[in-house]
């Protein structure tokens, strides 16, 4: 079975550009969540996604980050336009059902990032 | 604040020598806790977890977890490292009304031969 996949691997841009990072989520995974580590912080939440509804965005930086998942697949994360400030690494992950209550495996799957480096 | 904390940043140890990374978290009520690992140009693999019951979690690899709700710790420990351990390790949580994991800072694991 495959994993959580991620592309590119690595993207170098320019302060201004667009990105788009992609991630496919294992198959049948409703959760969906995109997280970032910044050189030398921790991994942060970004988003969660239940199917193609956002669950929760509080971990969006601000109004250059949209992240799509229609019709439930796979998800784009977008950053327009780029800013220094914007490198790191970019983690995609999956779960079949909820972390929340007792009913939830409380694993996350994760694919191998997608390194963003703004110039 | 809602915190995981890691304390080393950096750890050295022989191969073979034994091993205890430290992880505390600061919830008011007890979170789902977790290890897990990150290997050079690898996602995040999950060591173990603990949910409730027995606060000694065995994980893969060889590691294991002690829960101690007096501390607030979750500290992770395996008795004889590898060469292939050699890594970066990531302490979580998910507190019981979020649907989100939270992880501390990472504490990169270094073996000398």
């Amino acid at each position: 079975e495959a994993g959580v996949t991620q592309f590119p691997s690595h993207s170098v841009i320019e302060k201004g550009q667009t990105v788009t990072l992609r991630c496919d989520p294992i198959s049948g995974h409703d959760n969906l969540y995109w997280y970032r580590r910044v050189m030398g912080k921790e991994i942060k939440f970004l988003l969660h996604f239940v199917k193609e509804s956002k669950q929760d965005e509080s971990g969006m930086p601000n109004n250059r980050f949209l992240a799509e998942r229609t019709g439930g697949t796979y998800s784009t994360l977008k950053v327009q336009p780029a800013e220094l400030e914007d490198s790191g690494v970019y983690f995609c992950a999956s779960s079949p059902i909820s972390l929340r209550g007792r009913t939830g495996t409380g694993e996350l799957f994760f694919g191998e990032g997608s390194r963003l480096t703004v110039l | 604040a809602q915190s995981v904390t890691q304390p080393d940043i950096h750890i050295t140890v022989s191969e073979g020598a034994s091993l205890e990374l430290r992880c505390n978290y600061s919830y008011g009520a007890t979170p789902y806790l977790f290890w897990y690992v990150q290997s050079p140009g690898q996602g995040l693999q999950l060591l173990l977890k603990y949910f409730s019951g027995d606060t000694l979690v065995q994980g893969i690899k060889g590691f294991e977890a002690e829960f101690k709700r007096s501390q607030s710790s979750f500290n992770l420990r395996k008795p004889s490292v590898h060469w292939s351990d050699a890594a970066e390790y990531f302490c979580a949580v998910v507190v019981n009304r979020d649907d989100k994991i939270i992880f501390g800072k990472g504490t990169r694991l270094h073996i000398l031969p």
